[in-house]
């Protein structure tokens, strides 16, 4: 059973321009949410979404949007990329009756 | 706002030795998760603890839960260098829109022989 992936691992953009990264939950998950992992900090919550939905969202502007596809899996998307956008982005996932959350790995963002 | 404290955030202990990292919230939470991050890593979950006096116990690590006071421990018995990382806990708050999760800052566990 595969758990939750995330894709790619690793990316460098230039300031200004866009991102998008993509997370496949772990089967039989219904609910993704996206963090924020900056360097020497714990995560911070960007959005979660179900049923196609962004149900909750954290103190993160605009410029973070996101999707949910049909079968589950989720794109977060970051425009307008600053360097303090660098960082460790993690999506997790769960089922939406309060269920524990299973990290994917992580994609590494740094913005120069 | 919720907010997570942990304390201490750095920690060096020395092999063999015991010590207790506390984590202090805020507002009644659902259930807390501690984790552990390796350098460059995602998440490892550790603990999930559900009520109030819940303890669980895996090897040389230990967590507790005591809602009523807003505090959950984890305890390290006799530690061993493998155990060097950073440890998160983390309070679920489910509300009618969804649940998310508040980490603490985290404490960065250096062990040495």
């Amino acid at each position: 059973d595969a758990g939750v992936t995330q894709s790619p691992t690793h990316l460098i953009k230039t300031r200004g321009q866009q991102v998008t990264l993509r997370c496949s939950p772990k089967s039989g998950h219904d609910t993704v949410s996206w963090y924020q992992q900056a360097l020497g900090q714990g995560p911070q919550f960007i959005f979660q979404y179900y049923e196609e939905e962004e149900r909750q969202r954290g103190n993160f502007p605009d410029r973070f949007s996101g999707h949910q596809f049909p079968n589950y899996s989720s794109e977060l998307n970051v425009n307008a990329l600053l360097l303090g956008d660098s960082a460790l982005y993690l999506c997790a996932s769960s089922l939406v009756e309060l269920t524990e959350a299973f990290f994917g790995q992580g994609t590494r963002l740094t913005v120069v | 706002e919720l907010k997570v404290e942990q304390n201490p955030l750095f920690l060096s202990m020395q092999e063999g030795k015991n010590y207790t990292i506390y984590c202090n919230y805020s507002t009644t939470s659902d259930r807390l998760y501690w984790y552990r991050q390796d350098p460059g890593k995602s998440l490892e979950s550790l603990f999930v603890l559900l009520s109030n006096g819940a303890v669980k116990q895996e090897g040389r690590l230990m967590a507790s839960l005591d809602t009523k006071a807003r505090l959950s421990t984890l305890h390290i018995t006799a530690a061993v260098h493998d155990l060097s990382a950073t440890y998160f806990c983390a309070v679920d708050i489910w509300e009618t829109s969804g649940s998310r999760l508040t980490f603490g800052e985290g404490t960065q566990l250096t062990v040495n022989p």
